[in-house]
């Protein structure tokens, strides 16, 4: 089974500032999905950032960005310029590529405060 | 883009009621729908996992019998609380996904709801 661990329950950046939210993962697969969500106090679940892996490409969007290094299984999202709005519990997930049916795995999602 | 809808937002009943939480995907076919449970600063728990048309498939330690999932079509499934105590006081979240290789094969959430069971 896969496992998906955040060992930081919570980090704090200041505004303008980047910070680094850090994911490792474990699998036995090759082919596979990688994915950050946002979910703020509302409580929506928004996506952030999504990586193949058989892309060795690191994936960005606009002011977030993720560090993906497959052998180490090892998948970070960074977060530039950061913004009052990015403030939320942030989940990182993985999804097999396998079957219609294939789950997303979470994380048990880091706390993020920004400082004005 | 992509858009789920869950109803109600916010229920609360009273012990040993049932309650039914709808979620649509309004703008694609959902071939398949998904039930997670969240407590306050904690992980989504996935409960069951649904294709429309057959029966939900219950993750381990999910009463079948408690957490009744029906997904008739392919834009609405839903969740039924049979019998609630106040332990089963929650925030619910549907996420659905569209076909395989489709436009919509990510997998989208609804905006949650959130039952009290007084």
């Amino acid at each position: 089974a896969q496992t998906v661990t955040q060992s930081q329950p919570e980090m704090s950046v200041q505004e303008a500032e980047t910070v680094t939210l850090s994911c490792t993962y474990d699998t036995s697969e090759s082919d596979y999905y990688l994915f950050w969500y946002k979910q703020p106090p509302s409580r929506q679940m928004i996506l952030v950032i999504r990586q193949e892996a058989y892309k060795q490409q690191n994936a960005t969007e606009n002011r977030f960005s993720v560090n993906f290094q497959k052998a180490a299984k090892s998948f970070s999202l960074k977060i530039s310029d950061s913004q009052l709005g990015d403030a939320a519990m942030y989940f990182c997930a993985y999804r097999s590529q396998a079957g219609a049916n294939s789950k997303l795995t979470f994380g048990k999602g880091i706390t993020l405060s920004v400082r004005p | 883009g992509a858009v789920v809808s869950q109803h109600p937002s916010r229920v609360i009943c009273k012990s040993g009621t049932s309650v039914k939480i709808e979620c649509r995907s309004l703008d694609f076919q959902a071939t398949t729908m998904f039930w997670y449970r969240q407590f306050p600063k904690q992980s989504l728990m996935l409960m069951a996992t649904s294709n429309e048309g057959s029966k939900a498939t219950y993750e381990q330690g999910v009463e079948k019998d408690k957490f009744l999932i029906n997904h008739a079509s392919l834009t609405l499934s839903t969740l039924t609380v049979t019998s609630a105590h106040p332990e089963d006081s929650s925030f619910y979240i549907c996420s659905a996904r569209g076909p395989l290789g489709g436009s919509y094969n990510e997998q989208f959430f609804g905006p949650g709801t959130r039952l009290t069971v007084l």
